[in-house]
């Protein structure tokens, strides 16, 4: 399996512009998870999906955020528009259906965001 | 609402040295406990969990944790650390009700020398 996979792995854009990021999941996993990690807030919970439904949204920071997972195999985190302070490494990661919430997440090698 | 604690931000220490990374949590319901390794540039991975049993659990690569409920702690030791084995550390917990959510702790990051 070639796990979780995340494009693009950096990305350097300018304030103002749209920023896409994208993941695929481990297939036959039905938890899909964003995440996003700074040196000064650490590992944040954006937004979690199960079965392509987002569950949980409390963490997206504002409207700017967007996420969605149109199939099993495939979810987006737009930025639009960028702000510097959205500079961060984004991670997405997946788990296994839900079998007693004891299970592992899988995750992505992350993108780095530059937003200057 | 859990939340977890880490109480060192960074640990420096000796190869070959034994190492405990510090971990507590709250929660009202029952736990499920977890570390994660992130080594540079990549992506957590699981390093071990705690979901029942035996409190003690350990890694492939010498790592254990013990689940202390009455501590309400989960703390990681390596009793000889190797050069490799800098990285953060992340110490997580989950529960069996409401949303299926996995809160992290802050990290430590360990710093073996030589």
């Amino acid at each position: 399996d070639a796990g979780v996979i995340q494009s693009p792995r950096h990305e350097v854009t300018e304030m103002g512009q749209e920023v896409t990021l994208r993941c695929k999941p481990i297939s036959g996993h039905d938890y899909l998870f964003w995440y996003r990690q700074t040196m000064m807030r650490g590992l944040e919970l954006l937004i979690y999906f199960n079965n392509n439904v987002p569950i949980d949204d409390s963490g997206m920071p504002e409207d700017r955020f967007s996420a969605k997972m149109p199939n099993a195999s495939f979810s987006t985190l737009k930025i639009q528009p960028s702000e510097p302070r959205d500079s961060a490494v984004y991670f997405c990661a997946s788990s296994p259906p839900n079998r007693g919430r004891g299970d592992t997440q899988y995750f992505g090698p992350g993108t780095r965001l530059t937003v200057l | 609402a859990q939340s977890v604690t880490q109480l060192d931000s960074q640990v420096p220490v000796f190869e070959e040295a034994p190492v405990e990374l510090r971990c507590n949590y709250s929660s009202s319901v029952s736990v499920y406990l977890f570390w994660y390794v992130q080594y540079p540039n990549q992506g957590l991975q699981l390093l071990l969990k705690y979901l029942s049993g035996s409190t003690l659990v350990e890694s492939i690569n010498g790592f254990e944790a013990e689940f202390n409920k009455s501590q309400t702690s989960f703390h990681l030791r390596k009793p000889s650390v190797h050069i490799s084995d800098t990285a953060e550390y992340f110490c997580a917990v989950s529960t069996n009700t409401g949303g299926f959510k996995t809160i992290f702790g802050a990290g430590t990051r360990l710093f073996v020398k030589a």
